[in-house]
């Protein structure tokens, strides 16, 4: 059973492209969350997905950014015309009784 | 949505002092609290799991309580060192089919 998977591992994208990060939780895991790191600054809370539905979107930016847990295939987090403050890196975890990490995804917009 | 709340968020504490944060959680349909250590740059690292109420767990420097009657853990670091500097979460698991929920988080710098 492999852990947490997270693709890719290092991003570089262009200012106003589209960023898409994926999140592929442990097997028979229902329930994943997403995080960000910014340089400087600790962890901030985005997401909490189960299947199809999204439970607690409360640490999400109200714009360009969006996430979905589709019934069949990994999370996707997803950022659209990307810009310099987005350079961060986004960590997944999946649960239920106990949350497992990815190593993460390093975005860097330039 | 369960209420998972820590505090400080953040905390600036001196080399070799010792510090200490919560973690207060829902009273009721405990089944375990989990504490996670999360440095800059790295996956987080999980710490204590801990279910059973009055538990104390020690890994190290840092050691952990738990009261479920009132629904409140202490995390403690003993001697602070520039490499306890993390973001340090705790997360909640009710006795259901949910999942986590986790607290902000306290973010712990280390000042030499």
């Amino acid at each position: 059973n492999a852990g947490v998977m997270q693709n890719p591992r290092h991003l570089v994208r262009r200012r106003g492209q589209e960023a898409r990060l994926r999140c592929s939780p442990m097997k028979g895991h229902s329930h994943v969350y997403w995080y960000r790191q910014l340089p400087e600054e600790g962890l901030k809370f985005m997401v909490y997905l189960q299947k199809e539905n999204i439970i607690d979107e409360s640490g999400m930016p109200k714009e360009r950014f969006s996430a979905e847990f589709p019934k069949e295939g990994p999370s996707i987090l997803r950022i659209q015309q990307v810009v310099r403050g987005d350079s961060a890196a986004y960590f997944c975890a999946s649960s239920p009784r106990q949350a497992f990490f990815g190593q993460g995804t390093r975005l860097t917009v330039v | 949505i369960l209420n998972v709340e820590q505090s400080p968020q953040s905390l600036h504490v001196q080399e070799g002092d010792s510090t200490n944060f919560t973690c207060s959680f829902p009273s009721s349909n405990f089944y375990a609290l989990h504490w996670y250590r999360w440095e800059t740059a790295k996956s987080p690292e999980a710490l204590f799991v801990m279910t059973l109420n009055g538990d104390e767990k020690k890994k190290g420097r840092i050691s952990a309580t738990l009261n479920t009657k009132e629904g409140y853990s202490y995390l403690y670091i003993k001697g602070s060192q520039p490499e306890d500097s993390a973001t340090y979460l705790c997360a909640f698991s009710g006795g259901g089919a949910d999942g986590l929920t986790f607290g902000k988080g306290t973010h712990l710098i280390i000042q030499p």
